[in-house]
């Protein structure tokens, strides 16, 4: 079965510093990998998503920015801080059950908190 | 911008009544619709999907789609207090090749005894 795995879990960063997120997925290959955001209050936002190894789509300008090294490994990046980056951060997968329904599934998330 | 609208909430229901959650989307060509059920400080799980007009049910849960009024709703029946949660409705946007969703903002549930 599939499984997919984000760390750390929780992160208190101070403003200006740095950040490195990361998201693996177990028991599948090649799957479509997502990077969201849910701040305080708010809906769920896409960040970014891959369809493939070295493959990333950004949805909204930031100062954030997203990789994929391998091809069930995701991360999100921030080389500042800003105090409006703290949220948690979901990353998903999905599978595809026909050409056209793709499903997507959630890690458990990592909260951040930018002071 | 294309939206999903959901109703504001917090909807409460005793215990074992049937909670009814509402959403309402404005691309008239998503082709897929999803429910996501979010408990407090976690991650947000797939409860149910539903891509045709009509009713789909598992379980407890029923969901209800109409693409002509663009509505889908979730049933909830028996609710049981570990029910209780924020109920995410996403819906497919049109044109992609991939799978974008657009979320809702959420309806908050409460199951009371």
């Amino acid at each position: 079965s599939q499984t997919i795995h984000q760390w750390p879990a929780t992160l208190v960063q101070p403003v200006g510093s740095p950040l490195s997120l990361e998201c693996t997925v177990e028991g599948t290959s090649n799957p479509n990998l997502y990077w969201y955001r849910q701040a305080a209050g708010r809906g769920l936002q896409l960040l970014f998503y891959s369809v493939g190894i070295g493959q990333i789509s950004s949805e909204v300008p930031q100062n954030l920015s997203a990789s994929r090294p391998q091809d069930r490994q995701f991360i999100l990046s921030s080389k500042k801080l800003l105090l409006s980056d703290s949220g948690f951060y979901l990353c998903a997968w999905s599978v595809w059950s026909s050409w056209w329904q793709e499903t997507q599934y959630f890690g458990p998330g990592t909260r951040l908190l930018v002071l | 911008q294309k939206e999903v609208e959901q109703n504001s909430g917090p909807l409460s229901v005793p215990e074992g009544a049937i909670a009814s959650l509402n959403c309402t989307y404005s691309d008239r060509g998503s082709q897929s619709f999803f429910w996501y059920r979010q408990y407090s400080g976690k991650s947000p799980e797939l409860i149910m999907s539903i891509y045709s007009n009509g009713d789909k049910e598992d379980g407890r849960f029923t969901a209800q789609l109409n693409k002509a009024s663009q509505y889908v709703s979730l049933l909830i029946r028996d609710s049981q207090p570990s029910d209780s949660a924020t109920y995410l409705c996403a819906v497919s946007a049109s044109g992609t090749s991939y799978g974008k969703l657009t979320f809702g903002q959420g309806t908050i549930l409460t199951v009371h005894p």
